[in-house]
């Protein structure tokens, strides 16, 4: 079964820490996407990245970072500079060739911090 | 500069009650419109799509929406909901050549039985 998967689903922690959430995908999609989610604001996007080794800023980067070491991956480091990182992160995919533009979402991971 | 707005930030209809759910953007260029659905704590599920052609698309679960290019609309109709359709919807809108999508800030559908 192709799709993406973001681990883990729930994940706590304490102010002050760093905190990496995973995302994987063998859709063989090239690009990959990080939004984060609070209620009432839609997805506003963090990073993105079209191919391996490269990335751009989102919207809303401050206090976030990430790496694209893989095709297949696009892990999201929250550190302790984000002031307040308690929110849902949703992470997407999308094939850059064609004409598809669709991204494909994977179930997200909520991270609560106090 | 590109904007997408969702008019309502809830929406209560009966059961098998139609339902539309509206989206407009604002871009200077040729877009690309999408509906999303979402359920509590998941991620978003594609319900539609257009890309160009019929202005009229039809999507999943018995969804349709319209783009309108001079209203600068895509709403999202179903003729008779369902209470599995209770669930957040997301607009989201694409600039032809662009990589990224803009979202809309979602609508809340509830269906009351």
């Amino acid at each position: 079964d192709g799709g993406i998967t973001q681990s883990p689903k729930y994940l706590f922690r304490k102010e002050g820490q760093n905190v990496t959430l995973s995302c994987e995908q063998n859709l063989n999609h090239d690009a990959m996407y990080w939004y984060r989610q609070d209620p009432g604001q839609g997805l506003r996007l963090i990073y993105y990245s079209q191919i391996v080794n490269d990335f751009q800023k989102g919207d809303i980067a401050e206090g976030y970072s990430v790496s694209r070491e893989k095709k297949e991956s696009f892990p999201l480091t929250v550190t302790s500079a984000q002031k307040n990182p308690t929110a849902f992160y949703l992470c997407a995919s999308r094939l850059t060739a064609g004409s598809s533009y669709e991204q494909y979402f994977g179930p997200g991971t909520r991270l609560t911090v106090t | 500069a590109q904007s997408v707005t969702q008019l309502d930030s809830q929406v209560p209809v009966f059961e098998e009650a139609p339902v539309e759910l509206r989206c407009n953007y604002s871009s200077s260029v040729s877009v690309y419109l999408f509906w999303y659905v979402q359920y509590p704590n998941q991620g978003l599920q594609l319900l539609l799509k257009y890309l160009s052609g019929s202005t009229l698309v039809k999507g999943i679960n018995g969804f349709e929406a319209e783009f309108n290019k001079s209203q600068t609309s895509f709403h999202l109709r179903k003729p008779s909901v369902h209470i599995s359709d209770t669930a957040e919807y997301f607009c989201a809108v694409g600039e032809t050549g662009a990589n990224n999508l803009f979202f809309g800030t979602g609508t809340r559908l509830t269906v009351i039985p």
